[in-house]
């Protein structure tokens, strides 16, 4: 069964401060590979995903992830976050081509202004 | 826009109490989901439905029932509910994919129950 870690659960930052959020993940075959996030009071949206090519990939509002297939990892970068970053960043893998998602614990992020 | 409703954002139920949380898509998904939300738990499903009248359990189905009569819309049951329910129910569709995989799912905005 696939697993994800999300190891930071709270992340508070200053606004222009850079951001990692990290995410590990547990499966051996192939995967797909999402953050999506929760901006308070609205809906769970995405915020990019890794299918296959480029391990870099560009996501909305300036946000990266990095997939890295020998450290089974997807972490999350912004250079610099402002305070509308302020949200709860979930990670979620899909594995050989399933049905279903499995997602981590979440991050919340605090921005301070 | 894919738009994605759920029938209530807060419901307050008693123990026993039998419990409807409705789904509607308006995209046309063939697939959709039901996940529950707890702090540090992140989300967690509890079935999926592939089409119209088919359900699939998904990693925490107990207490929990189905039904997808029509395409665009995806009913969660609880039975009889019980206080640890009490929590952040999401829906999501998604369209198939040729040939199996995934893709992107769109969520509603979430139904907080609270049983008592």
């Amino acid at each position: 069964a696939q697993s994800v870690s999300q190891h930071n659960h709270h992340v508070i930052l200053s606004e222009a401060a850079s951001l990692e959020l990290g995410c590990n993940y547990s499966y051996g075959g192939t995967v797909n590979l999402f953050w999506y996030v929760q901006y308070p009071g609205q809906h769970l949206q995405l915020l990019l995903k890794y299918f296959s090519g480029d391990p870099l990939v560009k996501g909305i509002k300036g946000f990266e992830a990095e997939f890295i297939k020998s450290k089974f990892s997807f972490n999350l970068r912004k250079p610099s976050v402002q305070w509308s970053d302020t949200a709860e960043y979930f990670c979620a893998v899909n594995g050989d081509a399933g049905n279903m998602l499995t997602f981590g614990g979440g991050t919340r992020l605090m921005v301070k202004p | 826009d894919v738009k994605v409703t759920q029938s209530s954002r807060y419901l307050v139920k008693r123990t026993g109490e039998k419990v409807f949380l409705e789904c509607v898509q308006d995209m046309d998904h063939e697939n959709m989901f039901w996940y529950r939300q707890d702090p540090g738990l992140g989300l967690r499903l509890i079935y999926f439905s592939y089409d119209v009248k088919m359900k699939e359990k998904g990693d925490i189905p107990e207490g929990y029932s189905v039904s997808r009569e029509k395409k665009e819309r995806f009913s969660l049951i609880l039975e009889s509910a019980s206080t640890n329910q009490t929590s952040m129910y999401l829906c999501a569709s998604r369209q198939r994919v040729a040939g199996g995989g995934t893709d992107t799912q769109y969520f509603g905005p979430g139904t907080r129950l609270t049983v008592l």
